[in-house]
């Protein structure tokens, strides 16, 4: 069974920008929740969806959104981008309820 | 505020060695506790535990979860070098959906 997929792997953007990250559940896992990793912070909580529906949100600003579409495949949005957002974005899936998330590789993000 | 805690912050030890890593947490409707190793890339699941006193075990790693005092052990026997890595606890409270909730993990490096 393929892992969680995420695209792309790295990428650098520059302060004011905004980008877009995608993530690819494991197949038949309705949950899709998305981390931010840094040194300082470390793993804190961004959203999680299922069905389509943002269920929960962490404590960040209206510049991170996100979605998910039917398939389960989730997006995640960050606008007019800041250096602190220079971090590793992780996505997690699981089927649902009270199981193990599993995550992808991330996408490491670094702002110029 | 909910919040996990893990100790020590860093280990180094020698192969063949017996380690413990230590997580405590205060979460309101406390679900479930996790362990993740992250090396360089996604964080992997080790264990997710429920129930207090019931070992969980796979080959030299093992865990236990005591939901009176509030905490969780991971114990690994016999280390070798392929055990370095960071060993990160997390905590799903029921009233999240699936926020996890990490500590700051443990980064244990294992000498030949």
């Amino acid at each position: 069974k393929a892992g969680v997929t995420q695209t792309p792997r790295y990428l650098i953007k520059t302060r004011g920008q905004q980008v877009t990250l995608s993530c690819s559940p494991i197949s038949g896992h309705r949950s899709v929740s998305w981390y931010q990793q840094t040194p300082g912070q470390g793993l804190q909580f961004l959203f999680e969806y299922f069905s389509e529906t943002q269920r929960n949100k962490g404590n960040f600003p209206g510049r991170f959104s996100g979605r998910q579409f039917s398939n389960s495949r989730s997006e995640m949005n960050v606008s007019t981008l800041e250096l602190g957002d220079s971090a590793l974005y992780l996505c997690a899936s699981s089927p649902q309820g009270n199981q193990p998330q599993h995550f992808g590789d991330g996408t490491r993000l670094s702002i110029l | 505020e909910d919040k996990v805690v893990q100790s020590p912050l860093s280990l180094v030890v020698h192969e063949g060695d017996t380690v413990t890593l230590n997580c405590s947490y205060e979460v309101t409707n406390f679900r479930s506790l996790l362990w993740y190793k992250q090396e360089k890339k996604a964080p992997t699941f080790l264990f997710m535990l429920t129930s207090s006193g019931i070992e969980k075990k796979s080959g030299r790693l093992s865990s236990i979860l005591d939901k009176k005092e509030l905490f969780s052990i991971l114990n690994i026997t016999a280390t070798q070098t392929g055990d370095s890595a960071v060993y990160l606890c997390a905590v799903l409270s029921s009233g999240g959906y699936n926020k996890l909730i990490f500590g700051a993990g443990t980064r244990l490096a294992v000498h030949p």
